[in-house]
């Protein structure tokens, strides 16, 4: 089946540490995306890559980096420069955007909390 | 910039009873809109969409009707079932952007009671 997976579900850090989440997509997509959920925050996109090799900053993007080295991963490095790392991280793929909206899958999400 | 409103605070109703869930927007260019749902513990599923004015996208009983005068994609249901309760997204993408970001609202908490 194809779809997208990010590992692992759950992740506790202590303050300091850099930790990189998962997520691969199987479903040939070109984009993908990562987002921060926050409670009665809705989701906020970190960083998108609609190309391998290459990625954008989205709205709160300090304190993060990603990597596109491959079409089928897009993984997340929360750093230790990010201040309020505890979240819930959303990936998502999708077919990429020309001139009209290509819808995005999104995978199960990783809960990370910093100890 | 392009932005999403949704009403204030969870929602609780009992089964069988309508739903509505507010939606206003903000954009410069002709977004296409649409509805996310979330269950407990998962990811995002698209539920409906909308890519114009008057469109109206439905599935799963829920509908949401794309009204560009007063700039609204406000999501109902006739009669609402346990299984509904997740959190519900409005989101819009401007592809005035060429980029396929989309920009979501805060989410309301539906809880419904048998």
């Amino acid at each position: 089946d194809g779809g997208i997976t990010q590992s692992p579900k759950y992740l506790f850090r202590k303050e300091g540490q850099n930790v990189t989440l998962s997520c691969e997509q199987n479903l040939n997509h070109d984009a993908m995306y990562w987002y921060r959920q926050d409670p009665g925050q809705g989701l906020r996109l970190i960083y998108y890559s609609q190309i391998v090799n290459d990625f954008q900053k989205g709205d709160i993007a300090e304190g993060y980096s990603v990597s596109r080295e491959k079409k089928e991963s897009f993984p997340l490095t929360v750093t230790s420069a990010q201040k309020n790392p505890t979240a819930f991280y959303l990936c998502a793929s999708s077919i990429r955007g020309q001139g009209t909206y290509n819808e995005q899958f999104f995978g199960p999400g990783t809960r990370l909390t910093v100890l | 910039g392009d932005s999403v409103t949704q009403m204030e605070g969870p929602v609780t109703l009992s089964e069988e009873a309508f739903l509505t869930i507010n939606c206003t927007y903000t954009a410069t260019g002709y977004p296409s809109l649409f509805w996310y749902v979330q269950y407990p513990g998962e990811g995002l599923q698209l539920l409906l969409k909308a890519t114009k004015a008057d469109d109206k996208g439905s599935n799963k009983g829920f509908e949401a009707t794309y009204r560009k005068e007063t700039t609204s994609f406000h999501l109902e249901k006739g009669s609402v079932q346990v299984s509904d309760s997740a959190v519900y997204f409005c989101a819009l993408s401007d592809q005035g952007y060429g980029n396929n970001r989309l920009a979501f609202g805060k989410g309301n908490q539906v809880v419904v009671i048998p």
